[in-house]
């Protein structure tokens, strides 16, 4: 089993709504979560960067962290045809000096 | 300009060749990383460096090397003992590798491809 899951999509959804994407883990030492958007070969850019439980707001973006279910979230409101990218889950504990990652979830914003 | 750069975007290889891909950075981070990317996958750590004259193995070290002289650099040779390189390369950087501070930062990418 993966230490952190996510489903790889695709998700299709149109302009204007309200996406939500998850992952799930197993490694109840996690601490720091970040999103990461990804364009077709490009590197990965750091979305949003949350510290243990809670919501974090930015603009359209809100990302969720509840580590009782060992389970986050990334919402994009208003979604727009230049949100369609990949979206990558981050994960890091105290221990390891490095970033777990999900696999990544395709999305696809029609116009 | 601050950023990443990772040099060439392309690299065409030949099986039984060793390869090294640059990444060089100015933003003044101590850490430094390099991930693999295969398709439908995420990112695996390779090696990774919290200073100067110092690195770690991560997941996936079997057939790479690294070395970091410099601050700003983190070179990544890909050798012939690596069984299947062709992948997407990503070096990454991040003001320090503690539990503070570790927001990664990425590069474009080296795209690796052997013939």
């Amino acid at each position: 089993q993966k230490e952190v899951e996510q489903d790889p999509g695709p998700l299709s959804v149109p302009e204007g709504a309200i996406v939500s994407l998850n992952c799930t883990y197993s490694n109840s030492a996690f601490q720091y979560f970040m999103w990461y958007r990804q364009y077709s070969r490009k590197g990965p850019e750091l979305l949003m960067y949350t510290y243990s439980s809670g919501n974090k707001e930015d603009g359209r973006f809100t990302a969720q962290v509840d580590k009782s279910s060992k389970y986050i979230s990334l919402f994009i409101r208003d979604s727009q045809p230049s949100d369609s990218a990949t979206y990558l889950c981050a994960m890091m504990d105290t221990g390891r000096r490095a970033l777990t990652f999900g696999s990544g979830t395709r999305l696809q914003v029609q116009p | 300009d601050g950023g990443i750069t990772q040099s060439p975007k392309y690299l065409f290889r030949k099986e039984g060749q060793n390869v090294t891909l640059s990444c060089e950075q100015n933003l003044n981070h101590d850490a430094m990383y390099w991930y693999r990317q295969d398709p439908g996958q995420g990112l695996r750590l390779i090696y990774y460096s919290q200073i100067v004259n110092d690195f770690q193995k991560g997941d996936i070290a079997e057939g790479y090397s690294v070395s970091r002289e410099k601050k700003e650099s983190f070179p990544l040779t890909v050798t012939s003992a690596q069984k299947n390189p062709t992948a997407f390369y990503l070096c990454a950087s991040s003001v320090a590798a503690g539990v503070r501070n570790n927001e990664q930062f990425f590069g474009p990418g080296t795209r690796l491809t052997v013939l």
